[in-house]
């Protein structure tokens, strides 16, 4: 069984601020981790993915996060936020890149001036 | 590439009818097609697997018979939702997968059953 649990539901952050997303997942097979981001009324856009290469993963927009195995954990981090970052932002686990995907309940991300 | 569309975007209609949503993967061969729901303000629930030739695997609580999907083809799976009711009223996503790659999503299909 499979779970993923993302602390904070709402984030906000000023523009050109740090942004951390906190996600930690649950899985009795090793991982494959990723975030997405859902802007409204939208489907769903890949920012990154962590499929047991590295454990710092670069994705699009700036976005970056670390799989941390002990920590059980798979934060998204970046270090400016943008107006346009603000989106919600969805952590998601699954045993394989085209295995059906287990969701988090999603963070809302709010940039302000 | 890998763009996955769905059609209609949106959709309103009466309490009883059937509606079909169409999920299609215009670039490339989706072999896996995957249905979501997601509630106002709330996470992506997966709501079944589709195999291109197959039947679909509903995920555990939906009911197969009220939310009917083929795969008819490789670039081409439908979701209907028959008899509905105000509660099916949702945002319904598909994603579409080659089966060795990562699953890409459509832009979602908001239903409103009135």
């Amino acid at each position: 069984a499979q779970s993923v649990t993302q602390l904070g539901s709402h984030v906000s952050v000023s523009e050109g601020a740090l942004v951390l997303l906190r996600c930690n997942y649950s899985s009795s097979v090793p991982p494959y981790l990723f975030w997405y981001v859902q802007y409204p009324n939208q489907g769903l856009q890949l920012l990154l993915k962590y499929t047991s290469a590295a454990t710092l993963v670069k994705g699009i927009n700036g976005f970056e996060a670390e799989f941390k195995k002990s920590e059980t954990s798979f934060h998204l981090t970046k270090p400016s936020a943008h107006m346009s970052d603000a989106a919600e932002y969805f952590c998601a686990v699954s045993t394989g890149t085209a295995s059906k995907l287990t969701f988090g309940t999603g963070t809302r991300l709010q940039v302000t001036l | 590439g890998a763009v996955v569309s769905q059609h209609p975007s949106w959709v309103i209609c009466k309490s009883g009818t059937s509606v079909k949503i169409e999920c299609r993967s215009l670039d490339f061969q989706a072999t896996t097609m995957f249905w979501y729901r997601q509630f106002p303000k709330q996470s992506l629930m997966l709501m079944a697997t589709s195999n291109e030739g197959s039947k679909a695997t509903y995920e555990q609580g939906v009911e197969k018979d009220k939310f009917l999907i083929n795969h008819a083809s490789l670039t081409l799976s439908t979701l209907t939702v028959t008899s509905a009711h105000p509660e099916d009223s949702s945002f319904y996503i598909c994603s579409a997968s080659t089966g060795i790659g990562e699953q890409f999503f459509g832009p979602g299909t908001r239903l409103t059953v009135l």
